[in-house]
């Protein structure tokens, strides 16, 4: 069975700094791996993806995330956070028919 | 302009009056979700469809309906709603490659309150 565990539910940073959202799954199959950006009163919007072709994926505004098999760990990070990252985000595993969402985490930004 | 849309994107409604959420795309897809979003609880798959005419359960199915007779569209329907199914509700689209790669797509959601 698959799941998704993400730590932290919120995480405030300062504009400028760097922005950490970890997430750690679980699959007894190669897994497709994604994170998605939830703007307020919007749906969700795919940030990046990774299915096997490189560990290190560059996603959309800036974002990436490092695929780490030996810490089953899909880490999305970006070097400096601007206001206009304030949204929740959610990591997922899929296979072929089912997409499994983790519990989300809403990003602040401090002025 | 490729998108999902759903509506309505709000609905109040009475315990047991049977309501339904329309979805549509306009990209194709084969693919076809519908989830619920609780607080604290991420998202969550009521049904899903993999083409028309072919429709599963997801992880919450108990007491919604789905039906795909055209490959755009893709209701949900509550027969009798009840209080614990106030949520937020969205339906997504992709299209299938048979390997679990696909990016979804999302509607704008609707916010449904059962009093």
């Amino acid at each position: 069975a698959q799941s998704v565990t993400q730590l932290g539910s919120h995480v405030s940073v300062s504009e400028g700094a760097l922005v950490l959202l970890r997430c750690n799954y679980s699959s007894s199959v190669p897994p497709y791996l994604f994170w998605y950006v939830q703007y307020p009163n919007q749906g969700l919007q795919l940030l990046l993806k990774y299915t096997s072709a490189a560990t290190l994926v560059k996603g959309i505004n800036g974002f990436e995330a490092e695929f780490k098999k030996s810490e089953t760990s899909f880490h999305l990070t970006k070097p400096s956070a601007h206001m206009s990252d304030a949204a929740e985000y959610f990591c997922a595993v899929s296979s072929a028919s089912k997409i499994i969402f983790g519990s989300g985490t809403r990003l602040s930004i401090r002025p | 302009e490729a998108q999902v849309t759903q509506n309505p994107r709000y609905l109040i409604t009475v315990t047991g009056k049977k309501l339904t959420v329309t979805c549509s795309q306009n990209m194709n897809h084969e693919y076809m979700s519908w989830y619920r979003q609780d607080p604290g609880l991420g998202l969550r798959q009521i049904y899903y469809s993999m083409n028309v005419e072919v429709t599963d359960k997801g992880d919450v199915p108990e007491g919604y309906k789905v039906s795909r007779k055209e490959k755009r569209n893709f209701p949900l329907i509550l027969e009798s709603p009840s209080p614990n199914q106030t949520s937020l509700y969205f339906c997504a689209s992709s299209s299938t490659t048979g390997t679990g790669s696909y990016e979804q797509y999302f509607g704008p959601g609707t916010r449904l309150t059962v009093t």
